[in-house]
């Protein structure tokens, strides 16, 4: 049972790279999140996907895209990374239920990015 | 404003029970979630309650709501050192018919000393 699958685990950065962020799911979850999570900040939500072929900002987007490129799939891109991005990514899953939120959701083991 | 509040860390003895304490903001939250987080590893739920409950008991875990005072709390009956991790509260908040959000504490880091 693999639940959400991220990749890559660990990726270093230079100032101006750019990088995709790849997760996916086998849990047949209608809804996908990407949130980073810095120290004392809890988890603060970057972008979400309600269902395949929709996506929408969350709290904190900018200096980021996503793509949901199917029902399994939700990547996140930095298009010129900088040291503000230095963070942990976690993807997530859930079904939409009656409400977006209103169902558990499930992480992956998330990325650990370093921006230089 | 949204905003949920959990102290930052916490120190218990191996057997004592740990509490986790969580205040949030919102009173139209609809669940609430304990996530685990072990080092190196995603949030994984622990458990949740619906907000018209007061009380979830699931093995050694137990959740008190305190709905008047928007007080949530996590008591771990016997703690182990396999119970080290950050906790973290979240509440999820209604918006409309078909959308809602959910907001995170900023977790607390529970450490087991024997």
């Amino acid at each position: 049972n693999a639940g959400v699958t991220q990749t890559p685990k660990f990726q270093v950065l230079k100032t101006g790279q750019s990088m995709t962020l790849q997760c996916a799911q086998d849990m047949n979850h209608n809804s996908m999140y990407w949130y980073r999570q810095d120290p004392g900040m809890g988890l603060r939500l970057i972008y979400y996907s309600a269902s395949e072929g929709t996506t929408d900002k969350g709290e904190v987007p900018n200096g980021y895209n996503v793509s949901r490129l199917n029902k399994r799939e939700f990547s996140l891109r930095l298009e010129s990374a900088a040291p503000s991005q230095t963070s942990v990514y976690f993807c997530a899953s859930s079904n939409s239920g009656t409400g977006l939120y209103n169902q558990p959701q499930h992480f992956g083991d998330g990325t650990r990015l370093s921006i230089l | 404003g949204e905003d949920v509040e959990q102290s930052l860390f916490l120190s218990v003895r191996e057997g004592d029970s740990s509490v986790i304490n969580c205040t949030y903001t919102d009173s139209s939250s609809t669940y609430l979630y304990w996530y685990k987080q072990e080092p190196g590893a995603g949030l994984q739920l622990l458990t949740y309650i619906f907000s018209n409950m007061d009380m979830k008991q699931d093995q050694r875990l137990t959740v008190l709501l305190n709905k008047k005072d928007k007080h949530l709390s996590l008591r771990i009956a016997d703690t182990q050192t396999g119970d080290s991790a950050i906790y973290f509260c979240a509440e999820s908040i209604r918006r409309s018919s078909s959308a809602s959000k959910i907001i995170f504490g900023s977790g607390t880091r529970l450490s087991i000393r024997p």
